[in-house]
């Protein structure tokens, strides 16, 4: 499978805690997204690499989130001190630079804070 | 004020009808647009990109109006399978490079 891959599906976790969610884009895509969604809505913007450079982050997200891709490849996205609010539905997604700007999506991480 | 702003819907209209969304842009130097598609519980998933000049795929049809900062899409002949939900999205470049969904518009498509 060439596509975007995203994982866990699914992470149930107990309010305080953290939880890290993994990425990894279509290989030869330099430009990755994270992007957060709740029921009714449409995908928010939380941040974006060029590469392993991270160009812009969202105000909307507090300095509990923090993401990473070190090698240009894959991206981990950390949530740490977890609320009930963050509930939703995580995504990733790639494009390539100098092309037709298609963005592709992975399946997302569905997470639940009880 | 949004920076992409749609109906939210629901569009409940029967099997065969033709059926309009508009979505509207609030940045002026947005430069590239698309229609997405959801399925409930799944990503979305790129129906189309919108050219200057419009442009049609089958059944489905954009158009860009750059001066009114709208974008629509025409689905002809619906069919059942086309229910979900069509996100509309906005690339804006001042600075980066970012795509920004609207809320999306629910269709139902009805027997």
């Amino acid at each position: 499978d060439t596509g975007v891959s995203q994982d866990p599906r699914h992470k149930i976790t107990k309010r305080g805690q953290n939880v890290t969610f993994r990425c990894d884009p279509i290989s030869e895509h330099n430009r990755l997204y994270w992007y957060r969604q709740t029921l009714g809505q449409g995908p928010e913007f939380l941040t974006y690499f060029q590469n392993e450079a991270q160009l812009e982050k969202s105000r909307l997200l507090s300095d509990r989130f923090s993401a990473e891709r070190p090698k240009g490849s894959f991206s981990t996205l950390e949530i740490q001190r977890t609320e009930q609010g963050d509930s939703a539905m995580y995504l990733c997604a790639s494009s390539l630079r100098d092309s037709d700007e298609k963005l592709f999506f992975g399946s997302g991480t569905q997470l639940s804070v009880l | 004020r949004k920076e992409v702003e749609q109906d939210p819907g629901p569009f409940n209209v029967p099997e065969g009808a033709t059926v309009a969304f508009n979505c509207t842009y609030s940045n002026s130097a947005s430069q590239s647009f698309f229609w997405y598609r959801q399925d409930c519980r799944k990503e979305p998933k790129l129906l189309m990109s919108v050219y200057s000049s419009g442009n049609e795929d089958g059944r489905f049809t954009a158009q860009l109006n750059r001066a009114s900062q709208y974008i629509s899409l025409l689905i002809r002949d619906s069919k059942l399978s086309d229910s979900a939900t069509y996100l509309c999205v906005v690339i804006t470049t001042s600075g980066t490079y970012k795509y920004i969904f609207g809320t999306g518009t629910r269709l139902k498509v009805l027997a």
